[in-house]
């Protein structure tokens, strides 16, 4: 068990429809990130928040948003959601900021696989 | 691109032999990272070497790093049917950048 926990685990939707997927980062970690798997893409990095604050964007589209609230846990708002946006999404927490000269891990939860029908 | 690669990206091998498995890179790198994830579950992190190291060990898994090749390798030694999975190396250029660029893995099958 990483310590992150996502819900829902999955979720099922329709296309158009938005949705919101959460995550509580590991107890003490202030980054969360956010990434999407998808067979044809593989992982790919969409954002990071520090602290509340955004850190580092990545892919990610602008039908899509995330923040990371003062207790720290963070969503993933997803929106207008289109049959290529199926995919598992992950998030990670680390215990730093990621700024130059730290050499962090990842811990992941353990996904939401979303499909859009 | 700032993306890994990987190879091979499907590796199947007998149990009790060695794994080897690719990185290669473009650009300079702060610190490197090897994952692995079994199917469907998240990633779980398995060993960071740094720009200045060259290789680090951790159990039967050894990582080596050549910056001048920009290229790494994650050997597993005495494979065992557990170690089947996928297996990503993950980049990390430093600055204010903290997230990590996944390759797009190598997907290895250890068979009893």
């Amino acid at each position: 068990d990483s310590g992150v926990t996502q819900t829902p685990k999955h979720l099922i939707t329709a296309t158009g429809q938005r949705v919101t997927l959460r995550c509580s980062p590991r107890s003490g970690d202030l980054s969360v990130y956010w990434y999407q798997q998808s067979l044809d893409q593989g992982l790919q990095f969409l954002i990071q928040y520090y602290n509340g604050e955004e850190r580092a964007k990545g892919n990610i589209l602008e039908r899509f948003s995330a923040q990371q609230f003062p207790d720290l846990h963070s969503e993933l708002n997803l929106s207008s959601l289109e049959l290529g946006d199926s995919a598992l999404y992950f998030c990670a927490s680390s215990t730093r900021s990621g700024t130059g000269g730290t050499n962090e891990k990842l811990f992941f939860g353990s996904g939401t696989q979303l499909s859009v029908l | 691109s700032q993306q890994g690669e990987e190879d091979p990206q499907a590796l199947s091998i007998q149990e009790g032999e060695n794994a080897t498995m690719n990185c290669s890179y473009k650009t300079s790198i702060n610190n490197l990272q090897w994952y692995r994830q079994n199917s469907g579950r998240g990633l779980v992190h398995l060993i960071l070497i740094r720009s200045n190291e060259r290789e680090k060990h951790s159990g039967r898994l050894r990582v080596t790093l050549d910056t001048s090749k920009k290229s790494s390798s994650l050997l597993i030694t005495a494979s065992r049917a557990a170690d089947t999975a996928s297996y990503f190396c993950a980049l990390n250029y430093g600055g204010s950048q903290g997230n990590l660029i996944f390759g797009k893995g190598t997907k290895l099958s250890v068979k009893p």
